[in-house]
């Protein structure tokens, strides 16, 4: 499809549990991104694709995140032991080549509680 | 560390004014500068991606220039309309073309 597809669009989750959270990009798009926006529309990189390869995990916290893109699934963003400052819009982007734009999904919106 | 940064954080216009943002970004090593429209619950929706020094951009009412020598780029909205309500982020990409986001300019016009 021609858009990026996030879901679900809302997630609560009490703290502890886990938080799994999917993002299909538009086909033949090689790139995938991950921000999370908290507070005063800041999006924050967390990591970036390049098709099942993680390109840049610079921004993913060290402990209870992980992502993976495999073939032929929708990539996912997955928190374990979910806190309260975890509580935030998700964001997934993809990209045929980095540096002409990106498409940009609607978002999940993750409250721990 | 790469700031950009966005001012004002929110502007409050009436239909009709014409108004305008600024985002300011490092100039070193720069190659490219973002502008996106997002409301709430919604997609990001690019506007304008802009590379040249003293590239202009317009798409509608909507236009903006780029100064990467100084570091900044302007968001003009000519005759704001109601619709025209969201926030307006820029990103500046870097290595590994990851976006830097400022923290976006929140526009409000009230009929």
């Amino acid at each position: 499809g021609e858009e990026v597809a996030q879901t679900p669009k809302h997630l609560v989750r009490g703290e502890g549990q886990k938080a799994k959270l999917y993002c299909a990009p538009i086909k033949g798009h090689s790139y995938v991104f991950w921000y999370q926006q908290v507070l005063k529309n800041e999006f924050k990189f967390l990591i970036s694709f390049q098709n099942e390869n993680v390109f840049d995990e610079t921004g993913m916290p060290k402990e209870r995140f992980s992502a993976k893109c495999l073939p032929n699934s929708p990539c996912s963003l997955e928190i374990q032991a979910t806190k309260l400052e975890d509580s935030a819009v998700y964001f997934c982007a993809s990209s045929q080549d980095p540096g002409p734009g990106y498409t940009f999904g609607s978002g999940t919106r993750l409250t721990v509680v | 560390i790469l700031n950009v940064e966005q001012s004002p954080q929110s502007l409050h216009v009436q239909e009709g004014d014409s108004t305008n943002f600024t985002c300011s970004f490092p100039s070193s090593n720069f190659y490219a500068l973002h502008w996106y429209r997002w409301e709430t619950a919604k997609s990001p929706e690019a506007l304008f991606v802009m590379t040249l020094n003293g590239d202009e951009k317009k798409k509608g009412r909507i236009s903006a220039t780029l100064n990467t020598k100084e570091g900044y780029s302007y968001l003009y909205i000519k005759g704001s309309q109601p619709e025209d309500s969201a926030t307006y982020l820029c990103a500046s990409p870097r290595e590994t073309d990851k976006l830097i986001f400022g923290t976006g300019t929140r526009l409000q016009v009230f009929p």
